[in-house]
This record gives C-alpha cells, structure tokens and sequence, in this order.
C-alpha cells in the first residue's frame, strides 16, 4: 500500500504560467515532507521541505503548502521555466532518526515554450 | 569531489556473474542508504546503515549484500541476479539523528541484468 501517492504521472504548462503538482499520504506519523526534482541520468536532489507545524514554506519560484487535515501538499513553481522540466518526487519521513525516506512515483513535469 | 559519488554508473551483467557497485559520500554524514527506482514504481527504500550498522532490511532478496566499512563508503554486493533486478540504483547520506534531516543522493547506477 502507497504511503505516499503522486496520482498525476505527467503534467505540461506553458513556460511563464505557474506548474502545480500535488501530492497525498495516507500515514499521519508524517511530520516533514520533502521535494525532489531528478533529470534524466542524474540522482534526485533535494528542492524543498516543509514541516508539519507549517503550512507554506516558500524558496524563491518555489512553494510548498501542506493542508494536515486533508493530507495532501503541493509545490508551486512560479514562473515555470525550460529548466523546470524534469520528475519531481514528493517524499515523506516520521520521528527522524535514519529512517530513510517514503516517495511517491513521482510526477514527469514539462515546461512547454 | 564533493557530494555523493557512485560507481560505475552503467553495468551490464549475466543471472551468474558477481559485481558489487560502490558509493561514496564526502558531506560528513553518518548514515547511508540504497534506494532501488524501477520504472513507474516509487523509490524503494533497501537498506540503510546508521553509523555503520545496519539498521534496516526491508525484506530485500540476499542476492543483493550491503555492506559498510565506514562512514563514507557504502557497497552494494550482487550475485546471481534475475532480469527483474534491472534498475537504477540510487546511494544517498544524511546526518542522522538532526531535525528535518535530508537526504543527498547520487547519480546512480543504471544495472541491467541479461
């Protein structure tokens, strides 16, 4: 059973418009939740967090909002560049310690021009 | 070099031959892992060593052994793999034990078992 759910495989914007992916999980241990972005031969790396007392942390083109109560966050990216097209993995951890982390299958965005 | 390095980062193999990859981190970290990413699956978390012990198994087949000399090198030992074993094979490091602890991965090894 998924822990950590990315339902959209693939999603293409428009460069300039804003990228929206979503994310959901089901276990409530959770309390610090992570995106990675990965291009094509290359390992993922890390592109922002967000823990479960915030709701919104935000990095430059990049926010990550976190709703508790549905269980779910999304990552903002605005505006989407050619650069920004790449599989963006949500993952999930619980209690820290080397516990590793829970991803999701990620989501192939492409930023068309 | 800095970061976390993995070699090689392509290897072919037969179901009978012996190969180990390697991996390498240079951030300080006190906890390794292997992750295994197959096509449209989730990373999958395989085995993770804390201070060099290891400290998590997660049910992976023993044709593939860990193992972990130091702080910073990790192997990853494979013998008599199937075809279904084909992946990329992901290292990452962290420091363990910190709040909102992040793991550095990687490039990975693309394997490819005939």
């Amino acid at each position: 059973d998924q822990q950590v759910k990315q339902n959209s495989p693939s999603l293409s914007v428009q460069e300039g418009r804003i990228s929206i992916l979503n994310c959901d999980y089901t276990n409530s241990m959770f309390d610090y939740f992570l995106w990675y972005k990965k291009y094509p031969a290359e390992g993922p790396t890390f592109l922002i967090s967000i823990s479960s007392i915030k709701d919104k942390n935000e990095d430059g083109r990049f926010t990550v909002f976190l709703n508790k109560s549905a269980k779910h966050l999304s990552l903002h990216i605005v505006p989407s560049q050619p650069g920004d097209s790449a599989v963006y993995f949500c993952a999930a951890s619980s209690g820290g310690g080397a516990d590793g982390l829970t991803f999701g299958k990620g989501t192939h965005l492409i930023i068309q021009p | 070099e800095t970061g976390v390095t993995q070699t090689p980062r392509h290897l072919v193999m037969g179901m009978t031959n012996k190969k180990s990859l390697k991996c390498e981190q240079h951030l300080g970290h006190n906890a390794m892992y292997w992750y295994k990413q197959s096509a449209k699956k989730p990373l999958e978390l395989m085995f993770v060593y804390s201070l060099e012990e290891r400290v998590e198994n997660n049910s992976v087949p023993s044709r593939f052994s860990p193992e972990c000399p130091n702080s910073s090198h990790l192997f990853l030992h494979l013998h008599t793999l199937q075809p279904e074993d084909s992946a990329l094979y992901l290292c990452a490091s962290s420091q363990a034990g910190t709040a909102n602890e992040k793991l550095f991965f990687g490039s990975g090894t693309q394997l490819s078992v005939l």
